[in-house]
């Protein structure tokens, strides 16, 4: 069965500090995709990145960047410079294909990030 | 465009009443899901829809508990009769058909039962 951990129940770091989320993800999908969501304090859930199982490159947006690597099924987020904008509930989530053929997100139980000034 | 839009925002009701809440999912897009937030179980997927047929309800709680698609512009959630262990924040998502694309949610429905 699909499965997604995110170790990291909740991280603290002072503002301009990097900050890694990591998620780590089982599969029997030969196709899957990954996802990351950001849940600010307001509260709505807001898609960051969406990644195909066959494009292990990494990707940088602005200060956010991604590493997805197949070989250790881990797909873990970096914040560079992280400010208190930052400071939310991240959420990684894997695709899971259903009989027929539509899908569903298998999402981990997320990690709250403070980031204090 | 709008959104996926959900109604109400807020509801505060007492054990025992009916609840309905409700989701129009952005135009054209042919799956919609319906989620619940607590601290204690995260986000769990309570079921969803494509093409307003209701796939997989493997994660509705019980039987208190009902979907209803009756077109591609509107889902309803109903709680009858509700109890306090429901209040929770629900959310619609929504997203196209075809290549797995990402879900867009709507903004939630904080339900207090007391």
């Amino acid at each position: 069965a699909q499965k997604v951990t995110q170790a990291q129940t909740e991280i603290s770091v002072v503002e301009k500090e990097d900050v890694t989320l990591d998620c780590v993800y089982e599969t029997r999908d030969t196709t899957y995709y990954l996802f990351w969501y950001k849940q600010p304090p307001s509260g709505e859930l807001v898609f960051l990145i969406r990644r195909n199982s066959f494009d292990e490159q990494n990707e940088i947006s602005g200060r956010y960047s991604w590493n997805f690597q197949k070989s250790t099924s881990s797909f873990n987020f970096t914040i560079t410079a992280s400010q208190v904008v930052d400071s939310a509930v991240y959420f990684c989530a894997l695709s899971a294909l259903m009989m027929d053929s539509s899908y569903k997100l298998i999402f981990g139980s997320g990690t709250r990030l403070l980031v204090r000034p | 465009d709008a959104g996926v839009i959900q109604s109400p925002r807020h509801e505060v009701t007492e054990m025992g009443q009916e609840v309905t809440l409700r989701c129009k999912p952005i135009s054209g897009h042919d799956y919609l899901f319906w989620y619940r937030q607590t601290m204690m179980r995260g986000l769990e997927l309570l079921i969803y829809f494509n093409n307003n047929v209701p796939i997989d309800d493997s994660g509705m709680p019980e039987d208190r508990f009902s979907a209803k698609m009756p077109n591609a512009s509107f889902s309803t959630l109903k709680i009858q009769p509700s109890e306090p262990r429901d209040s929770a924040v629900y959310f619609c998502a929504s997203t196209p058909g075809g290549v797995i694309n990402e879900q867009f949610f709507g903004p939630g429905t904080r339900l207090t039962v007391l």
